[in-house]
């Protein structure tokens, strides 16, 4: 099964952008993954999922248009473009692996983005 | 509005039993397959459990299994998550999250709130 590897954290200036990374482990480079945002104290919430020809379907519900994501080998990003201050969350991807009885769903360990 | 509401959870001993429960509204629950999620304190996700729309298939991560058992009942929109002989490790918070109409196909794209287990004696 995949291994999905983030940064553990990443900042970024009121309005500016940041880009977060997760890569796939070596030989998955066909997978799709999912984007999930958890504010401090809440639930996660789907943002959007990304494969290497870009969004993969449709945002989730309320995802602000400054959020954009892209794919390129192993690695899937996601993108916060004018940062605002609700944005500081932790991010998780994850993806999908195998079906029938061997089916797994894993995460990456999540990076926790500040707003400066 | 999609709304999916966890409840359930608790402080228990080592050793025994829980059994989450996950009602869910605004959508056809009986077209969707379901997940739990979670995540013990201060640490990322960790996906536990899911389930076909109509419940025929179950998956569960090689940790839990033998342990916890997923199902569904579609009449009453109600997803549910029974934890048997559990562990120190197995404390966290429980989400349950809205699928696709195919396991793994699409993400989650709505969670509940979350339920918190605790396992201590």
């Amino acid at each position: 099964q995949p291994v999905l590897t983030q940064p553990p954290s990443a900042s970024a200036s009121l309005g500016a952008s940041v880009t977060l990374t997760c890569t796939l482990s070596s030989g998955y480079s066909n997978y799709k993954v999912d984007w999930y945002q958890q504010r401090p104290g809440k639930g996660p919430r789907f943002v959007m999922r990304v494969g290497t020809g870009g969004i993969v379907g449709s945002k989730g519900d309320g995802i602000p248009d400054r959020f954009s994501v892209l794919g390129s080998g192993l690695n899937r990003y996601l993108t916060i473009d004018n940062i605002q201050e609700e944005d500081e969350s932790d991010y998780h991807c994850g993806a999908d692996h195998g079906s029938g009885s061997n089916f797994v769903y894993v995460f990456g360990g999540g990076t926790k983005v500040t707003v400066l | 509005e999609v709304q999916l509401l966890d409840s359930g959870g608790g402080l228990v001993q080592p050793g025994g039993s829980l059994r989450l429960s996950c009602a869910a509204s605004g959508f056809t629950f009986s077209s969707f397959a379901m997940t739990w999620v979670r995540q013990a304190p201060g640490k990322g996700l960790e996906w536990v459990s899911a389930i076909s729309a109509g419940g025929h298939n179950t998956y569960l991560v090689d940790s839990v299994k033998g342990r916890f058992t997923i199902s569904r009942d579609n009449s009453k929109n109600t997803l549910y998550l029974q934890m048997n002989s559990l562990r120190a490790e197995d404390t966290a918070v429980y989400y349950c999250a809205k699928e696709g109409v195919v396991v793994g196909a699409e993400g989650f794209d709505y969670w509940g709130q979350g339920t918190l287990v605790t396992v201590s004696s």
